[in-house]
């Protein structure tokens, strides 16, 4: 392992808080993603970032937000605002290029517990 | 890429039996179709893929075959083991438009020994 790390592994956090998972990679990769997963919804992209200071949202962003400072890093802060966040969140990263096509390198997950 | 359905979400075979998961896709512009596999517990890793000039893609017991008429793509898994048992999703992307891929909602593989 190693690459593209996330922490912490469990999070549990109290409704209406809002809470921040980080995402960090030492791959060099310009292009990095959140996305996040419950079961038998597959992967869904929360948001996207391609290049430092700049970031879009993916097809589930109400209620989450994220910064994209640092090329290595890509904190999803998780608002009071979003309805059910309960779940598993993974972190990826990957090498970029609109012509050619580029593994996505996943993270180890984050697996946010709201009560 | 746009809407990617993958089947069956479920699929339970005998250790020794082949192993088939399906993915339909609409984008006709869509030109590169990935394979993760996710262990229990673990993060998606990409297992094969293949891009849309190739029919057919082998890499020892697992194959991803294309039909771009069709367009679908499918993971075959010969002789399945214990540890095949996992997620497997698919997924496609599309050349000169948005470089996200686009995820199928899995197919879990169970490989009873």
């Amino acid at each position: 392992d190693g690459g593209i790390t996330q922490s912490p592994k469990y999070l549990f956090r109290k409704e209406g808080q809002n809470v921040t998972l980080s995402c960090e990679q030492n791959l060099n990769h310009d292009a990095m993603y959140w996305y996040r997963q419950d079961p038998g919804q597959g992967l869904r992209l929360i948001y996207y970032s391609q290049i430092v200071n700049d970031f879009q949202k993916g097809d589930i962003a109400e209620g989450y937000s994220v910064s994209r400072e640092k090329k290595e890093s890509f904190p999803l802060t998780v608002t009071s605002a979003q309805k059910n966040p309960t779940a598993f969140y993974l972190c990826a990263s990957s090498r970029q290029g609109r012509e050619t096509h580029y593994e996505q390198y996943f993270g180890p997950g984050t697996r946010l517990t709201v009560t | 890429g746009e809407n990617v359905e993958q089947h069956p979400s479920t699929l339970s075979v005998q250790e020794g039996d082949s192993a088939v998961i399906k993915c339909t896709y609409s984008d006709s512009a869509s030109n590169y179709f990935p394979w993760y596999k996710q262990e229990l517990g673990k993060r998606p890793q990409l297992i094969i893929d293949i891009r849309s000039n190739v029919g057919e893609k082998k890499d020892q017991r697992i194959a991803v075959t294309l039909n771009k008429t069709a367009k679908h793509f499918s993971l075959h898994i010969t002789e399945t083991q214990p540890e095949d048992s996992a997620v497997y999703f698919c997924a496609e992307k599309t050349s000169g438009g948005s470089y996200i891929p686009t995820f199928g909602r899995g197919t879990s593989l169970i490989v009873h020994p």
